[in-house]
């Protein structure tokens, strides 16, 4: 059962735009959710994370929100820039369980 | 020296062959993960360990093992290889609970 799930797998954006990337989840248990980037050939590198007792993370142009209520959180990137093309996995953890999503390909376009 | 080394980056290998994939890090972090990554399926998680005496299965361990031969070092067998273990392969070291991990380059095993 897929716990965590990216429903778009794949996102366009012009670039300086927003990219807002979302993310659901079905176990009300987890406690802490991440956001990685993953580039071809490399492995998924951490980018921000939120603790379930927030509602926003803000690090420079990427902003996490969480929606407890709704089991949702979304990744903001503003301005978008061409080097942001990559794949992105939500997952969400709880104890020493992280789940991952199935990931979104987001391409910015210049 | 990359935070978490994966050897080999590409296997090619045959149904029923014994395969090691093998992971090492300078981090000196305590806990290390294997995970596998198919599409449409995100990554998975097989085995994990929070020190050299400690081994835990996660959620697709079946046709799997692991050893934990020091702190660094963090081996995934697979015992008799099948095409559906075809996959992406990912090695990640982890500080503690809560904290985000640090993954390795990945190993492409197919098998045929």
């Amino acid at each position: 059962d897929q716990q965590v799930k990216q429903n778009s797998p794949s996102l366009s954006v012009q670039e300086g735009r927003i990219s807002i990337l979302n993310c659901d989840y079905t176990n009300s248990m987890f406690d802490y959710f991440l956001w990685y980037k993953k580039y071809p050939a490399e492995g998924p590198t951490f980018l921000i994370s939120i603790s379930s007792i927030k509602d926003k993370n803000e690090d420079g142009r990427f902003t996490v929100f969480l929606n407890k209520s709704a089991k949702h959180l979304s990744l903001h990137i503003v301005p978008s820039q061409p080097g942001d093309s990559a794949v992105y996995f939500c997952a969400a953890s709880r104890s020493n369980d992280m789940r991952f999503g199935a990931g979104t390909r987001l391409t910015v376009k210049p | 020296d990359a935070d978490v080394t994966q050897t080999p980056r590409n296997r090619i290998t045959k149904t029923g062959k014994r395969i090691m994939l093998e992971c090492s890090q300078t981090k000196g972090h305590d806990r290390m993960y294997w995970y596998r990554q198919d599409p449409g399926l995100g990554l998975r998680l097989i085995y994990y360990s929070f020190d050299v005496k400690d081994i835990n299965k996660g959620e697709i361990s079946d046709g799997y093992s692991v050893s934990r031969q020091a702190q660094a070092k963090f081996s995934l067998s697979l015992e008799s290889a099948i095409p559906n273990q075809t996959a992406l392969y990912f090695c990640a070291i982890s500080l503690g609970q809560n904290y985000g991990y640090t993954f390795g380059s990945g190993t492409r095993l197919t098998v045929v």
